[in-house]
């Protein structure tokens, strides 16, 4: 079946460090690609996505490459920020799964001035 | 415009009572997923409606738990006879198009059920 495993937490940077946060698949075929954020107290958020193997999905500075022969989907930050302290999770979904999400255990980011 | 609304945000009820939560989800969105999310792990997947069928409830842990969208839009989840393993965050999501996988979901705050 689909799952996802993500890089144990919690990670702890100071201000204006360089985050990676790795994710792995396993799912046959071509599964679109997820990562969400999770603010404390408020619901999933969308954070990027990619489709397709060799997209780059990007937004507020982070970004994933679905990369397909290692399948692997990892989430990297140039320079995070206190307001980036947060949970992430990445997530696949499969149309031959009803497009539902299957999500990894997550990973608590917690960024320090 | 509104985004997926849950209600209660918080229940809590006393083992062997019957709860249903709530979602509205984003007005013309076809697909409603729930999702139940134990405390420090990832949200796992619970049932499927496309519209007002339900496509799949492989996710429902047992015959306890029962989901219904009769007109396509509002959705309920029901826990009958709560247990304690119950308590967990409940989220639903709601997408624009049907079954399609790159479609992004868009999640609720969730409801927080603690059962006593």
């Amino acid at each position: 079946g689909n799952s996802v495993t993500q890089m144990e937490g919690p990670v702890t940077l100071s201000e204006e460090a360089f985050l990676t946060i790795n994710c792995t698949y396993t799912a046959t075929g071509y599964p679109s690609l997820f990562w969400y954020v999770q603010y404390p107290g408020e619901g999933l958020q969308l954070l990027l996505k990619a489709t397709k193997a060799d997209d780059k999905g990007s937004n507020k500075g982070f970004e994933a490459t679905y990369r397909k022969e290692t399948t692997s989907f990892h989430l990297e930050k140039g320079s995070v920020q206190v307001s980036d302290s947060a949970v992430y999770f990445c997530a696949l979904s499969r149309e031959t799964s009803g497009s539902r999400l299957t999500f990894g255990e997550g990973t608590q980011l917690t960024v320090n001035p | 415009g509104a985004g997926v609304s849950q209600s209660p945000r918080y229940k809590v009820a006393k083992r062997g009572q019957d709860v249903a939560l709530r979602c509205d989800p984003i007005s013309g969105h076809v697909s409603l997923f729930w999702y139940q999310q134990a405390l420090g792990q990832g949200p796992e997947f619970l049932t499927y409606f496309q519209n007002e069928a339900q496509l799949d409830k492989s996710g429902l842990p047992s015959d306890r738990f029962f989901a219904e969208r009769p007109e396509g839009s509002v959705s309920t989840l029901k826990i009958q006879r709560t247990q304690q393993e119950d308590s967990a965050v409940y989220l639903c999501a709601s997408s624009q198009e049907r079954g399609y996988s790159n479609q992004p979901q868009h999640f609720g705050d969730g409801t927080r059920l603690s059962i006593l």
